[in-house]
């Protein structure tokens, strides 16, 4: 069974960083490509971060590129997001998604139950 | 950047009743896009891939369709299970941008 739980998520002043991880289990982890996507309260879902299977491409949303870095260790089954500047926001529920593919063109099968994070002083 | 719209942002409908919901992107997307489900506190769903497949273990009452810039997801029976917020979203290797949300509730 796929499984991805996040953590890391908290209350942070603004312009302060932290760091949220993803434990994958029940998969090839470094057979897929990873994402995190974030939802404010109330709000819709936007995509934030994805990193192929091998690191080798990464992309950001323009809204936290500069400030948000992914990355993933493909022996820990981890996924992970270093998040710095942070601004009020910021606030959201963060999940971890599983891509389809390592690479190609890939929807988002499996997602996590997501991680809180409140940006407020 | 890639952006999407839905159509429309809420939808009151009764079970039974057929329900389409629009997606549109800005620029050609060719096929590559999915629909997925929200109930509230819960993590999206995958619903359609690749504009037009379902994914496994969904009931086959949803279904898409379109290319380029326009889509549709269609449900032909709501049911009681179908209350909840669609997201379209558009997607490549490593990013997705979704569409801002349907919410679909009892009429």
């Amino acid at each position: 069974e796929v499984q991805l739980v996040e953590s890391g998520g908290g209350l942070v002043q603004p312009g302060r960083s932290l760091r949220l991880s993803c434990a994958a289990s029940g998969f090839t982890f470094d057979d897929y490509a990873m994402h995190w996507v974030r939802q404010a309260p109330g709000k819709g879902l936007e995509w934030v971060s994805g990193i192929s299977w091998n690191s080798g491409s990464i992309g950001y949303a323009d809204s936290v590129k500069g400030r948000f870095t992914i990355s993933r260790d493909n022996a820990k089954n981890s996924l992970y997001l270093q998040m710095n500047s942070l601004r009020a926001e910021d606030t959201a529920l963060y999940y971890c998604a599983k891509g389809d593919s390592s690479s190609a063109p890939s929807p988002f099968d499996y997602w996590g139950q997501g991680t809180l994070v409140t940006v407020s002083s | 950047d890639i952006q999407m719209t839905q159509s429309p942002s809420t939808l009151s409908a009764s079970v039974g009743d057929r329900v389409t919901i629009t997606c549109r992107a800005s620029q050609s997307i060719s096929s590559w896009l999915a629909w997925y489900q929200q109930k509230p506190g819960k993590a999206p769903k995958l619903l359609i891939y690749k504009a037009s497949s379902l994914e496994s273990g969904v009931p086959s009452r949803f279904s898409g369709s379109g290319s380029g810039t326009e889509f549709t997801l269609t449900i032909s029976s709501l049911q009681p299970d179908d209350f909840a917020t669609y997201y379209c979203q558009q997607y490549n290797s490593i990013s997705g941008t979704f569409g801002p949300g349907t919410k679909v509730d009892i009429k």
